[in-house]
């Protein structure tokens, strides 16, 4: 099955600086790669999401860059805020394994006023 | 529109109890997906419905279960519960026929004591 890795497990950054966060998955066959973000005692809210046809994605203060040859994908957070604060999770799935989306580990991003 | 609607919130249960947790989906999404999220073990994929039939699989054991209503609600069960099983449980719907983005509710805090 999918294995999804995701670093790094923990992140801290100064007000307006930017955050990167990166994935890699196993299966070639994956084609879609979405990011959630999940705020203490809530459920995780996608944020972005790219497919395998295209190699990068922004939203406003978000990016996501995806690289099928080395089968690694990242988000980008811009000009980071206090609300950026929270646990960003990584994931894919493919076609092939009916849309069940597997999950990277998790970074828990701080935002430093 | 409203979003994934799951119930209860928090619940408090004895080993060897039984739980069932309700999931109501985005309207118009007829594919109910579950997970569990517990620290150690990060999100786990448990089961998706679609048009009543469970259509995948995750490697649970089979105390867990679960089913969907013609209506798309689903429920899932836990018999025989563990002190393993204490985790936040999360429903999650999709538009089968229009792509694979999958949205989550708040989720279920289930606590086996």
């Amino acid at each position: 099955g999918e294995n999804v890795e995701q670093h790094p497990s923990t992140l801290s950054v100064q007000e307006g600086d930017s955050a990167v966060i990166k994935c890699t998955y196993s299966d070639s066959a994956s084609n879609y790669f979405p990011w959630y973000k999940q705020e203490l005692g809530k459920g995780p809210q996608l944020i972005i999401d790219i497919r395998s046809n295209v190699g990068e994605k922004k939203d406003q203060r978000i990016a996501v860059t995806l690289n099928k040859t080395a089968k690694h994908f990242s988000l980008h957070i811009t000009e980071t805020q206090p609300e950026d604060s929270a646990v960003y999770f990584c994931a894919a799935n493919s076609l092939l394994n009916d849309y069940k989306l597997s999950f990277g580990a998790g970074t828990t991003v701080t935002v430093r006023a | 529109k409203a979003g994934v609607t799951q119930t209860p919130r928090y619940l408090i249960k004895t080993r060897g109890q039984q739980v069932t947790l309700s999931c109501s989906p985005i309207s118009g999404h007829r594919s109910v997906s579950w997970y569990q999220q517990t620290p150690g073990q990060g999100l786990q994929f448990l089961f998706e419905y679609f048009s009543e039939t469970q259509r995948n699989k995750g490697n649970f054991p089979g105390r867990f279960s679960g089913r969907q209503f013609s209506n798309s609600r689903s429920e899932m069960n836990v018999s025989t519960l563990e002190l393993g099983d204490s985790a936040l449980y999360l429903c999650a719907s999709r538009d089968r026929f229009s792509g694979n983005t999958i949205y989550f509710g708040e989720g279920s805090w289930l606590t086996v004591v």
